[in-house]
């Protein structure tokens, strides 16, 4: 089974610059999760789709990140304009399906993560 | 805000020697994650802890949960270099899989 894809692997930007991350979940996969993971630290939720609708958004910052995932498959997570502080890891993951009660269904699995570097 | 804390943040060890690591957490949740990152890597699942007294092994590490002290410890048996990772623990708070990650345990197994 394939695992959670995403590309690209490593981007340099120049603070106020724009920059697009996509990624592929495992297929079947109802649930799609962006984390931002800062050096040295656990990774933090930014947004989490069930299917194309956003569940849960509170972490993300609105003025400058927006994601989307249309048709309820891939998505892009976009930074506009870029700052230094958006320097870190951008991580993917899918579940199964939240929505259901049985927690088997729960568990995330995470891709390979984009490396953002803003100059 | 959910707040979780893993302690050490930075563990160096010998070889065969046993250590534990731990992860409190502030609010009431019965679902807990442990991960596995090595350098310039992503996350790889170790452990999911679904109820209190869960335990589960697996290799050298074996995990357990105490949900009424909010408690969570990943216990390393006998290490050996190829258990050198960044261990992280995650709580689910809401149900929904909406994980509040710790900062995470830097692990260093030495000859």
């Amino acid at each position: 089974e394939a695992g959670v894809a995403q590309s690209p692997r490593y981007k340099i930007i120049e603070k106020r610059q724009s920059v697009a991350f996509w990624c592929n979940p495992i297929s079947g996969h109802a649930t799609l999760y962006w984390y931002q993971q800062i050096l040295g630290q656990g990774p933090k939720l930014l947004i989490q789709f069930q299917n194309n609708g956003v569940v849960d958004d509170s972490q993300l910052p609105k003025d400058r990140f927006s994601a989307e995932r249309l048709k309820g498959v891939d998505s892009t997570l976009k930074i506009q304009p870029a700052k230094l502080e958006d320097s870190a890891v951008y991580l993917c993951a899918s579940s199964l399906d939240t929505s259901q009660e049985d927690r088997v269904f729960n568990e995330q699995f995470f891709g390979p993560g984009t490396r953002l570097t803003v100059l | 805000e959910l707040k979780v804390e893993q302690n050490p943040l930075f563990l160096s060890m010998q070889e065969g020697k046993n250590y534990t690591i731990y992860c409190n957490y502030s609010t009431t949740s019965d679902r807990l994650y442990w991960y596995r990152q090595d350098p310039g890597k992503s996350l790889e699942s170790l452990f999911v802890l679904l109820s209190n007294g869960a335990v589960k092994q697996e290799g050298r590490l074996m995990a357990s949960l105490d949900t009424k002290a909010r408690l969570s410890t990943l216990h390393i048996t006998a290490a050996v270099h190829d258990l050198s990772a960044t261990y992280f623990c995650a709580v689910d708070k809401t149900g929904y899989s909406t994980l509040t990650f710790g900062k995470g345990t830097m692990l260093l197994v030495s000859p």
